[in-house]
């Protein structure tokens, strides 16, 4: 199966915009999805599709692609952002990314 | 609203078995393929298995073919993984999730479950 590349970690001051980047062959093919996870909880879907986000997640949060990159950005950045954040692709069957931790100072 | 709530964690000796259950409301279980998905402690997530609707197929990672059955029940709305010939490598928290697209290039985990803890150790 295929790999997504993810940054380990990723720093924003706070209320600044950050993006988070993932990178694989399978990004070519599938649409990206991107999941929120805070320490001890269930990951949430943030972002999937071309920029679609599910109901009761902020606007603040966008997606984008090009190429084998998907970027989850996301502008004006909040304190309950922090957490580790996880893309994923339909490959073979399933793949996900490493993760991102992000720290919002 | 959706829900999946899963069972059947614990403690088991390496070379055990364990049944893990999820139980899914608020959504017509029969309509979508569903997944378990496994995250080691501190570690990131990982893609176990996949069930179509009907269970006509499955899939499973490389790290867990052979010694893993995914099943599910329509009835009674029950999605189970049963693990045998466990491994320490196996230990983790297991969810379940709901899996949404458009059988295209469109495909996403929408609902998770709270997760249930396998811990494999003599």
């Amino acid at each position: 199966s295929s790999e997504l590349t993810q940054d380990p970690a990723v720093s924003v001051a706070l209320g600044q915009t950050v993006r988070i980047t993932c990178q694989g062959d399978s990004l070519r093919s599938y649409y990206t999805s991107w999941y929120q996870q805070k320490p001890g909880q269930a990951p949430v879907l943030v972002i999937y599709g071309k920029n679609i986000r599910p109901s009761g997640i902020p606007d603040r949060f966008s997606g984008s692609s090009s190429g084998n990159t998907a970027s989850l950005t996301i502008t004006g950045a909040q304190a309950e952002d922090e957490a580790d954040y996880y893309c994923n692709s339909r490959d073979n069957p399933w793949v996900f990314g490493g993760g991102t931790k992000l720290t919002v100072l | 609203q959706v829900q999946l709530v899963e069972s059947g964690g614990g403690l088991v000796k390496p070379g055990g078995s364990l049944r893990l259950s999820c139980a899914a409301s608020g959504f017509t279980f029969s309509d979508y393929y569903m997944s378990w998905i496994r995250q080691a402690p501190g570690k990131g997530l990982e893609w176990v298995s996949y069930i179509s609707s009907s269970s006509s197929y499955t899939n499973y990672a490389d790290s867990v073919k052979g010694r893993f059955t995914i099943s599910r029940d329509n009835a009674k709305n029950s999605l189970f993984l049963q693990m045998n010939s466990l491994r320490a490598e196996d230990t983790a928290v297991y969810y379940c999730a709901r899996e949404g697209g458009d059988g295209y290039n469109l495909y996403y985990f929408d609902y998770w479950g709270q997760g249930t803890l396998v811990t494999v150790s003599s």
